[in-house]
């Protein structure tokens, strides 16, 4: 099964920060790497399909980059709605897996 | 608007089995997968598997094989996992969640407590 580790395991901010995530597979998945956000109790949201691609309804401050093994989820300047898990997943091949998650939290 | 609405939380004793359903809506149900995605207090999201309600066929993750079993409904466009011989380490919320190589809709999710 391919690993998705995701750096930092919580990341401590400010609102209008610049923040970037990480998540590193154990092989090449080229671009088939997508980003999730939850919060508390909710289910999980997609904010970033293929690496970086955006969708629909996500607000311009999310974007994504990477690929290969290495990726990063970036939010330039931080909002409080944006506090919560950050979680990647993968598509490359089965079982689909998901990365530890991040937890941004106000600092 | 897509949605997945799922039932509501179960309370079951040990060595018991549950059905969760995920009633769709908004979209052609045959035409997706829906996949089953199962997160324990504080922790990761972990794939259960998928069911394509077209053919209903199915893959599961080799950890739920036995444990997990996928059923979708195409006249009610709902489908359903079962779980048996439940025990504490099921005890977690279970999303079902679209399917597009990404997951685009998730239901609410449904939480399962396994006690006596």
């Amino acid at each position: 099964d391919i690993v998705l580790t995701q750096s930092p395991a919580t990341l401590s901010v400010t609102p209008g920060d610049r923040v970037s995530l990480s998540c590193r597979a154990s092989q090449s998945i080229s671009n088939y790497l997508h980003w999730y956000q939850q919060k508390s109790h909710e289910s999980p949201r997609l904010l970033i399909k293929y690496a970086s691609q955006s969708i629909s309804g996500i607000p311009s401050r999310f974007s994504g980059s990477g690929s290969g093994t290495d990726f990063t989820l970036s939010i330039n300047s931080v909002e409080t709605e944006d506090f919560g898990m950050y979680f990647c997943q993968q598509s490359n091949s089965w079982p689909q897996t998901f990365g530890g998650g991040t937890k941004l939290e106000i600092k | 608007q897509v949605q997945l609405q799922q039932s509501g939380p179960e309370l079951v004793k040990p060595g018991a089995s549950v059905r969760i359903s995920c009633k769709a809506s908004g979209y052609t149900f045959t035409s997706y997968y829906i996949h089953w995605v199962k997160q324990r207090p504080g922790q990761g999201l972990e794939w259960i598997g998928w069911i394509y309600p077209g053919n209903v066929n199915t893959k599961y993750n080799e950890k739920f094989k036995g444990k997990a079993t996928l059923t979708a409904d195409k006249s009610s466009s709902t489908a359903y996992m079962q779980l048996s011989s439940l025990t504490s380490e099921d005890s977690a919320v279970y999303f079902c969640a679209k399917h597009y190589d990404y997951f685009d809709y998730w239901g609410q999710g449904t939480t399962l407590t396994v006690s006596s």
